[in-house]
């Protein structure tokens, strides 16, 4: 069965960088695109952007340009955000989540990792 | 970027209620938007895709239709497990495939 699983919680000092990882099993990782949406404590769902892990292209929310990298290792099924220069407010849980095309629905979603930036 | 809006913000109702809940785009997206449940904890879960079309395995009491800039989800007869928070998302605009503020669903 497809599922998509994230890596653990992580603390981060602001001015840090994190690295996520989501690794896909029960379906053909290079065929659908991969996206990263997160939600603050007790706040909505936020699109951060998508990658293609066929191509590696990649597509980032206007918002987190130049502040956040998606990557994918495509031996290991897995694909990474990298959010860097850690504020508070980038205190969340971050959820990846596949489509079949860039614009279209998330049929599964990962667990989701907390990331908590604190001094 | 396309902004969304839902209302209400939250409702309180009651098991055996119809609910309905009204997301709206700030510009067309023909029927490119989706709905999805989340309850406290866990990931959010895809009920509605392509404004219409139910998901694979989820009840039939969800519905959903609407097209161009106003959407509706309805929820024919309010079950226990439905007590969550509903969002709308388009997946229109390349520029950001936004999602509403979301609409709470609690028991009265």
């Amino acid at each position: 069965q497809v599922q998509l699983v994230q890596s653990g919680a992580e603390v981060k000092k602001p001015g840090a960088s994190v690295k996520v990882s989501c690794k896909a099993s029960g379906y053909t990782f290079t065929g659908y695109y991969m996206h990263w949406v997160r939600q603050a404590p007790g706040q909505g769902l936020e699109w951060m952007g998508w990658i293609n892990p066929n191509s590696g292209g990649t597509n980032y929310a206007q918002k987190f340009q130049g502040w956040v990298t998606m990557t994918r290792d495509t031996s290991i099924s897995t694909a990474y955000m990298e959010l860097s220069r850690l504020r508070s407010d980038d205190t969340a849980v971050y959820y990846c989540a596949r489509s079949v095309v860039a614009g279209s629905r998330y049929d599964y979603w990962g667990q989701g990792t907390l990331v908590t930036v604190s001094s | 970027d396309i902004q969304m809006t839902q209302s209400p913000s939250s409702l309180s109702a009651s098991v055996g209620d119809r609910v309905t809940i009204t997301c709206r785009a700030s510009q067309s997206i023909s029927s490119y938007l989706n709905w999805y449940q989340q309850k406290p904890g866990k990931a959010p879960k895809l009920l509605i895709y392509a404004a219409s079309s139910l998901q694979s395995g989820v009840p039939s009491r969800f519905s959903g239709s609407g097209s161009g800039t106003d959407f509706t989800l309805t929820i024919s007869s309010l079950q226990p497990e439905d007590f969550a928070t509903y969002y709308c998302q388009q997946s229109y605009s390349t520029l950001g495939f936004t999602f509403g503020p979301g609409t709470k669903v609690d028991i009265k």
